[in-house]
């Protein structure tokens, strides 16, 4: 089956980087994404990465290693309007086109 | 806005009842998918359909059913309600299917009483 993880929660203050991690174990890997989702609204998409690297957009960035089934998204100049939940999420060429989303990772950003 | 729309935004019903919930996918897209978000469980997979037809099948209970009509609408149907079902009911849609970045609708909140 497939399992994926990422932190509970975290804390940030504005104006820095914060880098969320997400490990997944899936038989038929098929492209990673990452979700910001705001309480009580849809999860907007933020990037995707299929191969091995950085995929950098604007402000957020995220990263992939198929070999460690590990992938970080990193927000930089962080804003209050970046607290929010962010989902990484798997899909797997076995299970059609159906996201295995993570439990989410809380992320708080203090003045 | 990700041009997927759903309705109604709040429904409030008592246990045992049945609702319908209604998704419109974005402009030209073909696959919807159908999420529940409760607060212990994250966001998982119900159901997909594409082009009419029922494409893959996730943690759907059996009281629990969908459909997509000629127009691509998609009705996702809940009956016998129980507490449990309150949550958050999201629709996705591509323009194919398997291979593309799925966009969310603003959801539908369930809560039942």
């Amino acid at each position: 089956g497939q399992n994926i993880d990422q932190p509970t929660e975290m804390t940030a203050t504005e104006g820095a980087i914060v880098q969320i991690n997400c490990t997944y174990q899936t038989s038929g890997f098929n492209g990673l994404f990452w979700y910001q989702q705001h309480a009580g609204e849809a999860p907007t998409f933020l990037s995707y990465n299929v191969l091995d690297g950085l995929e950098e957009k604007g402000r957020f960035s995220s990263f992939l290693s198929r070999s460690k089934g590990y992938s970080y998204l990193l927000l930089k100049e962080l804003q209050m309007k970046d607290s929010a939940s962010y989902l990484c999420a798997v899909r797997d060429f076995n299970q059609g086109g159906k996201l295995i989303f993570g439990q989410g990772t809380e992320l708080s950003v203090k003045p | 806005d990700s041009g997927v729309t759903q309705t109604p935004k709040h429904l409030i019903t008592a246990t045992g009842q049945r609702v319908t919930l209604r998704c419109s996918p974005r402009s030209g897209d073909l696959s919807v998918y159908w999420y529940q978000q409760s607060l212990d469980q994250g966001l998982q997979f119900l159901i997909q359909y594409y082009n009419g037809e029922e494409r893959a099948k996730g943690n759907i209970l059996e009281r629990f059913s969908a459909q997509q009509f000629p127009d691509l609408h998609s009705e996702l149907n809940l009956s016998s309600l129980e507490l449990g079902d309150s949550a958050l009911y999201f629709c996705a849609s591509t323009r194919q299917g398997e291979g593309e970045t799925q966009y969310f609708g603003p959801g539908t909140r369930l809560l039942v009483l």
